[in-house]
């Protein structure tokens, strides 16, 4: 069975510093890997994705992760994050020729002046 | 182009009370999911449709739960009777469903229904 962990449940960052937001997954076939961002009162929103080919991948706002298999992680990173950036972050991963998307627990990122 | 819409946006009941959640999803996507969110967690998938066949209900508690999409378009999920344990925001998403796609596709969520059961 697949499983992502979220190391940090909070990270509080000021603004314009760089953040990472680390994620780790368990599989034993080679998976898809994506993360999503959640703003308050609202759903889901999909910031990048990992399918193949390049292992850094650029999405939206400033975003990039790194898929790294031997370490099995995708870390998110932000150069330097802005106050709009407070969310609640989701890495989730899927195994290839599978349909179910399995969560992590997020991390809630807090951006303060 | 419009996003997935879900209503209503909350909800009161009280245990073992009978609810009920729609869902409309983006318009074209042939395949369609309900997640529960529980407070603290990621969401959890509950149920995939592929137009308006069952992908996977594989976490779906079917002695209390049910979903139905019966013209491949909208769908309703259902909690009968409802228990404390189902307080959490239940979540619509919806993606274009081509063959083979889905493990790959953008998600497109709604922005949920938060349910409170007393």
């Amino acid at each position: 069975a697949q499983s992502v962990t979220q190391l940090d449940s909070q990270v509080p960052v000021f603004e314009e510093a760089p953040v990472e937001l680390r994620c780790n997954y368990s599989s034993s076939v080679s998976v898809y890997l994506f993360w999503y961002v959640q703003y308050p009162n609202q759903g889901l929103q999909l910031l990048l994705k990992y399918l193949s080919g390049s292992t850094l991948v650029k999405g939206i706002n400033g975003f990039e992760a790194e898929f790294n298999k031997s370490q099995t992680s995708f870390h998110l990173r932000k150069p330097s994050v802005h106050i709009s950036d407070t969310a609640e972050y989701f890495c989730a991963v899927t195994p290839t020729g599978f349909q179910k998307l399995v969560f992590g627990t997020g991390t809630r990122l807090l951006v303060s002046p | 182009e419009a996003g997935v819409a879900q209503s209503p946006r909350y909800k009161i009941i009280e245990k073992r009370q009978s609810v009920a959640f729609w869902c409309n999803p983006i318009s074209g996507h042939a395949t369609l999911y309900w997640y529960q969110q529980i407070l603290g967690q990621g969401p959890k998938l509950l149920i995939q449709f592929q137009n308006n066949g069952v992908v996977d209900d594989s976490q779906l508690p079917k002695d209390r739960f049910s979903a139905e999409r019966l013209k491949g378009v909208d769908s309703t999920l259902k909690i009968q009777p409802a228990k404390l344990e189902d307080s959490a925001v239940y979540l619509c998403a919806s993606s274009v469903g081509l063959a083979g796609g889905p493990p790959r596709e953008t998600q497109y969520f709604g922005p949920g229904t938060r349910l409170l059961v007393l």
